[in-house]
């Protein structure tokens, strides 16, 4: 089965800074593409897609490169409430099923005052 | 919004005993998953399923089996709990690529 790879950090950052996370994958037929964000002791949440153009969310930029399978997450202005262990995500649409995600084992980062 | 429960957010079974977690979701989702998490190994797929009684393995089923008598629950089985079965499990269902999670069963095995 085909992996994604993410540094696994920690990331330790003081508030205010701008952290960027890469994740690379090895399926090149791979559809789609994810980051969930994962608070301590709780279930993964999808924090945003992530679209062959780039896009955006307030602080949160996703950008993707299929040419290199590679995935990033930029994180402007961190904050406290940033931290959590940020998983990378990619849809292999194998088998007829649009659901199955294949996770990489994440990223975490911790946001210090 | 989507909701996602599972029956027990902690269970402490003896090894040998059968074990069932159960798995709820209400927005008529037609996939659903069940994952272990692991420190280190990260999210590990052990069984998913496309449709009511249907059901296919995932990385890890070994140990496992699943039940999916209605559209909106999913169950794990483990048939005869060993200790390293002692993990995190996560119950997710999916709807255009986007999965959905429950809170998850901490299950310790002694």
């Amino acid at each position: 089965r085909k992996e994604v790879e993410q540094d696994p950090g920690p990331f330790n950052v003081p508030e205010g800074a701008t952290v960027a996370f890469n994740c690379t994958y090895s399926n090149s037929a791979s559809q789609s593409f994810f980051w969930y964000r994962q608070d301590c002791r709780k279930e993964p949440k999808l924090l945003m897609s992530v679209y062959s153009s780039g896009n955006e969310d307030g602080r949160f930029t996703a950008q993707l490169n299929r040419a290199s399978q590679y995935i990033s997450l930029l994180i402007r202005d961190s904050k406290l409430s940033d931290s959590a262990t940020y998983l990378c995500v990619v849809n292999m649409n194998y088998g007829g099923s649009q659901g199955n995600l294949i996770f990489g084992k994440g990223t975490k980062l911790s946001v210090k005052p | 919004d989507v909701k996602v429960t599972q029956s027990s957010r902690y269970l402490v079974k003896r090894t040998g005993e059968k074990v069932f977690l159960e798995c709820v979701q209400d927005m008529d989702h037609e996939n659903m998953f069940w994952y272990r998490q692991d420190p280190g190994l990260g999210l590990r797929l052990i069984y998913f399923s496309y449709d009511v009684k249907m059901k296919e393995k995932g990385d890890i089923p070994e140990g496992y089996s699943v039940s999916r008598e209605k559209k909106e629950r999913f169950s794990l089985i483990l048939e005869s709990a060993s200790t390293n079965q002692t993990s995190m499990y996560l119950c997710a269902s999916s709807v255009r690529g986007e999965q959905f999670f429950g809170p998850g069963t901490r299950l310790t095995v002694l």
